[in-house]
């Protein structure tokens, strides 16, 4: 079993949609990340989490620490947005990686 | 301000063959990462320098990896046989210092596809 699962895998989605991202974990954690993967392989850090919410544009991601539970959202979805969004948290000791959702939007 | 710099871009070689990845991190930044990702999983982290002492290299398959940061500066990646399940993307990464992952600043990787 994965310390972090992510749902879904695989996500296509119309221009304009509201989208939503899970992500589970089973360890005790410091922090949570959201990363997102282009294509051409770069990632770009969009959120650490310890509690709580937090926006950043048209992205929300929020944390729940008693369930072990994350969620990243999406308003108003654009073709840019298409990406490998990676959720990863950090016990202290260790980096433990989701197997990431592809995320396509479609114009 | 330049990013991190990694090369090469692409690598293909044979099975048993080493090869060397490099990367040039973020000038000032004294923490150093090495990624490896796999198609369809996460990236895992291999190892992490700070400034040139190894902080952590628990998943670092040590019989046929190695790297070091010489100078506390750039880093080079090792492959010394490469086997079939070595392909992959490695990345490296960059931050000031410390561990937060947030202020992680990545290369664009090196995809090594091994026949």
């Amino acid at each position: 079993k994965n310390e972090v699962e992510q749902s879904p895998q695989n996500l296509t989605a119309q221009e304009g949609e509201f989208i939503t991202i899970n992500c589970s974990y089973s360890v005790g954690i410091s922090a949570l990340h959201w990363l997102q993967q282009h294509p051409g392989g770069g990632i770009v850090s969009l959120f650490m989490l310890s509690s709580g919410k937090k926006k950043h544009g048209r992205l929300i991601a929020t944390i729940n620490i008693q369930e072990k539970h994350s969620s990243l959202h999406i308003t108003a979805s654009h073709p840019r947005d298409s990406a490998v969004y990676i959720c990863a948290v950090d016990t202290g000791n260790q980096f433990y990686f989701g197997t990431g959702t592809s995320l396509t939007v479609i114009p | 301000e330049a990013g991190v710099a990694q090369s090469p871009r692409y690598k293909i070689i044979e099975k048993r063959q080493s090869v060397a990845f490099w990367c040039n991190p973020i000038s000032g930044h004294a923490t150093l990462y090495w990624y490896q990702q796999i198609l369809g999983q996460g990236p895992k982290l291999l190892i992490q320098f700070q400034n040139n002492g190894v902080v952590d290299d628990s998943q670092l398959p040590k019989d046929r990896f190695s790297a070091e940061r010489l100078k506390g500066v750039d880093s080079t990646l090792k492959i010394q046989p490469a086997k079939l399940e070595d392909s992959a993307v490695y990345l490296c990464a960059s931050s000031l210092g410390g561990r937060a992952i947030d202020t992680q600043y990545f290369g664009p990787g090196t995809r090594l596809t091994v026949l």
